[in-house]
């Protein structure tokens, strides 16, 4: 079945880069997406990239995509103690166009 | 008002209540979204609406009801809840239905069933 795969937790010092990773197993999804999810807060989409494509950057934000090992990464550059949230990567089911999310992964920003 | 809106933002229920939370979305959509959001599990489909009429409904108990009386509102009824459905209910709309569209969530309602 489709799966999508985080590690659970990550913790960095303020003004270091942060990597949060994700793994899916959909080979055929067409959009994969980052989702930041602020405490008591729905989720608010940071970034998507298409299938076809290996980077897209955003300001602080780059994600990378390896189709071959089917791995996606959210790099935030100058991580801010803003950026404390829970992270959620989603695909788009090939078979029935629904997102697939992520467990989520909580990034901690120490000052 | 903009994006995706949701009342209440906190509900505390007893298990014979009837409640309803209320989505609305100011982004022009076709279509809208709910999900639960459980600690420490991924955010679960509970029902989709195209254009008003429901097109998917992922084997959600009937105690959950919704309700799209046109393309802006969504709306979930609850009645007879059990404190397993306390949860995080996330509602969400895109352009269209299909494959590819980027959904956009309103901040949630938090529920406690007693």
């Amino acid at each position: 079945g489709e799966d999508v795969e985080q590690s659970l937790f990550l913790s960095v010092r303020e003004g270091d880069s942060s990597v949060i990773n994700c793994t899916y197993t959909d080979s055929s999804s067409t959009y994969l997406y980052w989702y930041k999810q602020e405490p008591g807060a729905g989720l608010q989409l940071l970034t998507y990239i298409f299938s076809n494509m290996d980077m897209k950057q955003d300001q602080r934000l780059t994600v990378l995509l390896n189709k071959k090992d089917k791995h996606l990464s959210l790099r935030i550059a100058d991580t801010q103690t803003g950026d404390s949230a829970i992270y959620f990567c989603a695909e788009t089911s090939s078979n029935t166009g629904k997102l697939i999310f992520g467990q989520g992964t909580t990034l901690q920003v120490k000052p | 008002e903009t994006g995706v809106t949701q009342t209440p933002r906190h509900l505390v229920m007893g298990m014979t209540n009837k409640k309803s939370l209320k989505c609305e979305q100011h982004l022009g959509h076709n279509a809208m979204y709910w999900y639960k959001q459980s600690a420490k599990k991924p955010l679960e489909l509970m029902f989709v609406y195209s254009l008003e009429e429901r097109v998917e409904n992922n084997s959600v108990p009937s105690r959950f009801s919704p309700e799209c009386p046109n393309s802006s509102h969504l709306f979930l009824h609850l009645h007879t809840l059990q404190p397993e459905d306390s949860a995080l209910y996330l509602c969400a709309s895109s352009q269209d239905s299909g494959a590819g569209e980027t959904q956009y969530f309103g901040p949630g309602t938090r529920l406690l069933v007693l």
